[in-house]
C-alpha cells in the first residue's frame, strides 16, 4: 500500500519569500513517481511538477522545485519568490510501478501568501 | 477548448432528481478518471477508464453510474443521491503506458449540492 503524509494543514508566507511544503511517503515499490498539484479556490487541480524515484537531481519548474530525499522518503515542494496568486491548496501525490498504479494523494496544505 | 473541460460547473439537485456530469478531454489521452473531493477529506478515486473500458470501481454506490462512450468523453450519471454526496467532482485524464511519471490532468470540477 502507498501512503502520502502532509503534516502542515496550513502555512503562511510573506510575499516574495520562499516557502517549503512538506511531503513524506511510504511505498514498497522500487520505482515510483512523485507529483505536486495546486488547487486554487476555483477547484481545478493544476499539475506543477514531478520527480521519478530514479532521478538523482531535484526537479525544477520555474519557481517550483522538488526537494527529493529518497532515504528520508520525503518530496518537499519549494516555492521561491512567493506571489499572492500562489495562495491555494497544495497536494502531494505518488504513483507506484506495481499493482497500485493509481495516484495516491495526501491531505493537502493550505498556503496563504501575505502581502 | 483545451485541456479537460467539465460541465456543469455548479449543480444543485434534489434527492429524487436524475442528472449527469460531463467531462471532455482535448489532450488525446486514453485514460479518464472520476474523483470525489469532500470538505476536509483527501481526494477519493471513484472510477477509472482505460481505452473506454472501466478498470476500476472503488466501491462506489450504484447511485453513481459512469459512462465512457469514447476516449475523449466521460459521464457520471447521478440518481437518488444523498446529502452526503455533496462534493466537488473532478474529472482527469492521462496517457496510459507513460510509466511512473504518467501525469493526470484535471478539469475545473463540478460543485454538487444535494438538498
Amino acid at each position: 500500500a502507498q501512503k502520502i503524509t502532509q503534516t502542515q494543514p496550513g502555512m503562511f508566507v510573506q510575499e516574495k519569500e520562499a516557502v517549503t511544503l512538506d511531503c513524506t511517503y511510504d511505498t514498497s515499490d522500487q520505482s515510483y513517481g512523485l507529483f505536486w498539484y495546486k488547487q486554487p479556490s476555483s477547484g481545478e487541480m493544476i499539475f506543477l511538477i514531478y520527480q521519478g524515484s530514479y532521478d538523482e537531481q531535484n526537479a525544477t519548474e520555474g519557481r517550483y522545485s522538488l526537494n527529493f530525499q529518497k532515504a528520508r522518503k520525503s518530496a518537499n515542494l519549494v516555492i521561491s519568490a512567493s506571489q499572492l496568486g500562489d495562495s491555494a491548496m497544495y497536494f502531494c501525490a505518488m504513483r507506484g510501478a506495481g499493482s497500485a498504479r493509481q495516484l495516491t494523494f495526501g491531505s493537502g496544505t493550505q498556503l496563504t501568501v501575505l502581502p | 477548448e483545451t485541456g479537460v473541460t467539465q460541465t456543469p460547473r455548479h449543480l444543485v439537485m434534489g434527492m429524487t432528481n436524475k442528472k449527469s456530469l460531463k467531462c471532455e478531454q482535448h489532450l488525446g489521452h486514453n485514460a479518464m478518471y472520476w474523483y470525489k473531493q469532500s470538505a476536509k477529506k483527501p481526494l477519493e478515486l471513484m472510477f477509472v477508464y482505460n481505452f473506454k473500458e472501466q478498470t476500476e470501481n472503488n466501491s462506489v454506490p450504484s447511485r453513481f453510474s459512469p459512462e465512457c462512450p469514447n476516449s475523449s468523453h466521460l459521464f457520471l450519471h447521478l440518481h437518488t443521491l444523498q446529502p452526503e454526496d455533496s462534493a466537488l467532482y473532478l474529472c482527469a485524464s492521462s496517457q496510459r503506458l507513460a510509466g511512473i511519471l504518467e501525469t493526470q490532468y484535471f478539469g475545473p470540477g463540478t460543485r454538487l449540492l444535494v438538498l
